[in-house]
């Protein structure tokens, strides 16, 4: 079946944009995460859902970073006016449920603040 | 704050050879600890886990090592191949959030 997918892949944007990151998770996925990798670093958590809800945005840097899942499905992570210290690559995973599943990663959004 | 170190930061072995990849963590509320494998532009993907009741798993060529009262555990990859090249993550999770080491990436030679 089909994996998580982000869109887009890329994203160049300027300095004090906003810019939205789209996650689709695996069907029947419950569970839906948010990372960030910086260059040569690990991740970095940034906030969980469990449908709807997110029962953990502790990872989430500053009030500039939003996120929202709509329908159990689809989530959309939003920076509002962007740094260069976000510039990162921005993962999303899925899994079956909260706690010890397996969870799936996509591909990633690379993000460059110019 | 760091609450699990991995070492080393990079491991060049000899195919055949065996790469040990370890890592270390501080919170004893951390009930699950898996190895993540990523290769360049992909997400990472589930190599092997652990729960602390269990002091080693192995899974082909793939072992973790676990020792609760020291806080560590390791991944020995047996037989190491040149496609096992990529970064290698251990992570440890505290309810469903999942806190990683820095990497590791592996280069097995031919």
């Amino acid at each position: 079946g089909a994996g998580v997918s982000q869109s887009p892949s890329n994203k160049v944007t300027e300095k004090g944009k906003d810019v939205e990151l789209r996650c689709d998770p695996i069907s029947g996925h419950t569970a839906l995460y948010w990372y960030r990798q910086s260059l040569g670093q690990g991740l970095e958590f940034l906030i969980y859902f469990q449908g709807n809800s997110a029962p953990d945005k502790s990872g989430l840097p500053s009030d500039r970073f939003s996120a929202e899942r709509t329908g159990g499905s689809v989530s959309t992570l939003t920076i509002q006016r962007t740094q260069q210290e976000d510039s990162a690559v921005y993962l999303c995973a899925s899994s079956f449920r909260g706690g010890s599943y397996e969870q799936y990663f996509g591909p990633g959004t690379r993000l460059t603040v110019t | 704050q760091q609450q699990v170190k991995q070492s080393p930061q990079s491991l060049i072995v000899q195919k055949g050879g065996i790469s040990i990849i370890n890592c270390a963590y501080e919170n004893t509320a951390f009930d699950y600890f898996p190895w993540y494998q990523q290769f360049p532009g992909k997400g990472p993907a589930l190599l092997i886990a652990i729960r602390p009741d269990v002091s080693e798993k192995k899974e082909g060529r793939f072992t973790i090592s676990f020792n609760k009262s020291a806080k560590q555990f390791s991944l020995h990859i047996m037989d190491s191949q040149p496609g096992d090249s990529a970064t290698y993550f251990c992570a440890a999770e505290q309810g469903s959030r999942l806190t990683f080491g820095e990497g590791t990436q592996l280069t097995v030679n031919p």
